[in-house]
């Protein structure tokens, strides 16, 4: 168990359809991390928040957006949902600093149908 | 932008049997991190070791080792007395010192563990 927690573990919706993936870091953690893991992309990473703040963004759609809450959950938004956004989305979390680990939640696999 | 390669999509081994699995990564960086990631059946991605770039000593955690040459950007890892529980997809990944703290993964390498 590394300490991330991911909710839900298994989320099953519709194309052009909206949810909302959480994650809890590690306590202590202040850094969080989104990555999609797809049969064609393999792992991707799609952004990073330090303490509240966006850090780094990857290759995010315009249709995801995420956020950092003051007590450090994440929230990861997908939108108008299409088929080739089902995956598995993995949350990560660090202290922040720069050897920091980052530890894996265990992933929210997304089918959209 | 970095980049990690796994050129072996799948590899076997006989029980109690020794495998390295290759790992290329292309960086104009000096200093960074590198990684190696197992993600079981179940999914969850753990970490199994991890080499700073400026260390010259591989890095070892008991049966798991490194080789890391840093000149030709390779970095390999090699499984002693393979267990039937390392079976797993492995993944090579790559993160920036500075800057993003992303990391980059290579495509991945399913190990098999024959009885």
């Amino acid at each position: 168990d590394s300490g991330v927690t991911q909710t839900p573990k298994h989320l099953i919706t519709a194309t052009g359809q909206r949810v909302t993936l959480r994650c809890s870091p590690r306590s202590g953690d202040l850094s969080v991390y989104w990555y999609q893991q797809s049969l064609d992309q393999g792992l991707q990473f799609l952004i990073q928040y330090y303490n509240g703040e966006e850090r780094a963004k990857g290759n995010i759609l315009e249709r995801f957006s995420a956020q950092q809450f003051p007590d450090l959950h994440s929230e990861l938004n997908l939108s108008s949902l299409e088929l080739g956004d089902s995956a598995l989305y993995f949350c990560a979390s660090s202290v922040g600093g720069v050897g920091g680990e980052q530890f894996f939640g265990p992933g929210t696999r997304l089918t959209v149908l | 932008a970095q980049t990690v390669t796994q050129s072996q999509p799948e590899m076997s081994v006989q029980e109690a049997e020794t495998v390295t699995l290759s790992c290329t990564y292309d960086t104009s960086e000096s200093d960074y991190y590198l990684f190696w990631y197992k993600q079981p059946p179940s999914r969850q991605m753990i970490l199994v070791i991890r080499q700073e770039a400026y260390k010259q000593q591989n890095a070892t955690e008991n049966r798991f080792s490194v080789n890391f040459q840093k000149a030709a950007k390779s970095f390999s890892l090699k499984i002693s007395d393979s267990q039937l529980g390392d079976a797993a997809m492995y993944f090579c990944a790559y993160r920036s010192e500075q800057g993003a703290q992303k990391l980059v993964f290579g495509q991945g390498t399913r190990l098999t563990i024959n009885p």
